[in-house]
């Protein structure tokens, strides 16, 4: 159990081009969804929180008008790269707690999605 | 601030050998401790995971005692396989803190183990 899945996993596309990614929680209900991004041999790095049904809360120094997250549902949450340039080039995961884990905020991971601009 | 330091890698050993990978932990509350594995070109997967103090998490011949004292969650493994190379994360999570209960991870430590 506890399975959530990226789509696509791998993406390239043209700069300037918008690119959309989508993490589903397969088999339980997400109200919190976390998007990271993360750079060769390093850390990840939280971009932002998806919060069904609301506005998702990003960490400062992250463009909501360029990284924008739509949580419509207790399964999926959408990450839209706009207007993609070549240092957005990256490697994003996201991760979704489940409703009866948010006491431990336990997160399960999805398996990540590989974008490369050209 | 929350914060997690972990033993800098590359670290390399030979099968079947002893396995401890340090991690310290800052916070102003009583966290959640969290031990993450990614292998290549993957997400990240929960190895194991501790809520409170003296707490084992375990899991895979895998090992990691929450110490308050010390504030820290060694990972520890008593005999390594090939199959365990992979990068580990410390993470942890605060509650007290009423934010947002975001996880704070570590840098990473990649692991190679060879036959």
């Amino acid at each position: 159990g506890a399975v959530v899945s990226q789509h696509p996993s791998w993406v390239i596309c043209k700069s300037g081009t918008s690119v959309k990614i989508e993490c589903r929680s397969l088999d339980f209900q997400a109200t919190t969804m976390f998007w990271y991004r993360q750079f060769p041999k390093q850390s990840l790095m939280l971009m932002a929180t998806s919060n069904e049904g609301s506005k998702a809360t990003y960490e400062q120094g992250v463009e909501k008008d360029k990284f924008l997250i739509n949580h419509a549902s207790l399964t999926l949450s959408t990450l839209t790269v706009t207007s993609a340039h070549p240092e957005d080039s990256s490697f994003y995961i996201c991760s979704a707690r489940p409703v009866a884990r948010e006491v431990y905020n336990e997160q399960f991971f999805g398996p990540g999605t590989r974008l490369t601009v050209l | 601030g929350n914060s997690v330091t972990q033993m800098e890698g590359p670290v390399t050993l030979s099968e079947e050998a002893f396995l401890t990978i340090n991690c310290t932990y800052t916070a102003t509350g009583y966290p959640s401790l969290f031990w993450y594995v990614q292998y290549p070109g993957e997400g990240l997967q929960l190895l194991l995971k501790a809520t409170k103090a003296d707490d084992k998490g375990s899991n895979k011949g895998f090992e990691a005692t929450y110490r308050k004292e010390t504030t820290s969650f060694h990972l520890e493994k008593g005999s390594v396989q090939v199959s365990d190379s992979a990068v580990y994360f410390c993470a942890l999570s605060d509650f007290s803190s009423g934010s947002a209960r975001q996880l704070t991870f570590g840098s990473g430590t990649q692991l190679t183990v060879l036959p």
